[in-house]
């Protein structure tokens, strides 16, 4: 059974830093692209980064280009999403997924929660 | 970016009714060479993470009800729930998988009237 476990999310400053993790389990980790979403409080999602199945390319929204790094680690089956000069507006419920192999996502997590505030 | 839009925002319907929801993409996500449209339908029930339905415009998921059907290429999508079921209440979404950054539509809320 795929399993993806954020971690990480919690109340920081704006212009402070955080480190995301997804623990995925249930399937060949490094066979699949992995992204990552997010979804603001009673808001749509938003796609933020996905990286490909070894760490080669990565690729980022606009609005946190320069600000947010997505990684993997195809040793320990783990996503990560460093995050910096955070905003309040990054404030919001971010996901970890999986692709398929034809590059849909077909696995969510539950998400972990990021508020950014003073 | 390719900006995706869905109609309506919002509707109601009866059970066993059919729910029909648009969406269309500002650019193609067909790809020529294998002839595939890039475009996923995901459902997302109130305090869960979304689930996939469809891939590839019309490709249903394993596991997933048959009342859902998805169809179009191009630009132009729909999603249609054959016979609406209460557990059917949800928000769903259309988004692009052909290019980066990939792009969600802003959801359709579907409710039983």
């Amino acid at each position: 059974e795929v399993q993806l476990v954020e971690s990480g999310g919690v109340v920081v400053q704006p212009g402070g830093s955080l480190r995301l993790s997804c623990a995925a389990s249930g399937f060949n980790f490094d066979d699949y692209a992995m992204e990552w979403v997010r979804q603001a409080p009673a808001k749509g999602l938003e796609w933020v980064s996905l990286i490909n199945y070894d760490g080669g390319s990565t690729y980022y929204t606009d609005s946190v280009k320069g600000r947010f790094t997505i990684s993997r680690d195809n040793k320990r089956n783990s996503l990560y999403l460093q995050m910096n000069s955070l905003r309040p507006e990054d404030t919001a419920l971010y996901y970890c997924a999986k692709d398929n192999s034809v590059g849909a996502i077909d696995y969510w997590g539950q998400g972990t929660l990021v508020t950014v505030s003073s | 970016d390719i900006v995706m839009t869905q109609s309506p925002d919002s509707l109601a319907v009866s059970l066993g009714e059919r729910a029909t929801i648009s969406c269309k993409s500002s650019r193609s996500v067909l790809y020529r060479p294998n002839n595939k449209n890039y475009l996923a339908w995901y459902q997302q029930i109130s305090g869960q993470p979304p689930k996939l339905l469809i891939y590839g415009a019309s490709t249903r998921e394993s596991g997933v009800p048959d009342r859902f059907s998805g169809s179009g290429s191009g630009t132009d999508f729909t999603l249609t729930i054959s016979s609406l079921q209460a557990e059917d209440v949800a928000v769903y979404y259309c988004h692009q998988y052909y290019t980066s950054p990939r792009t969600f539509g802003q959801g359709t809320r579907v409710e039983i009237k």
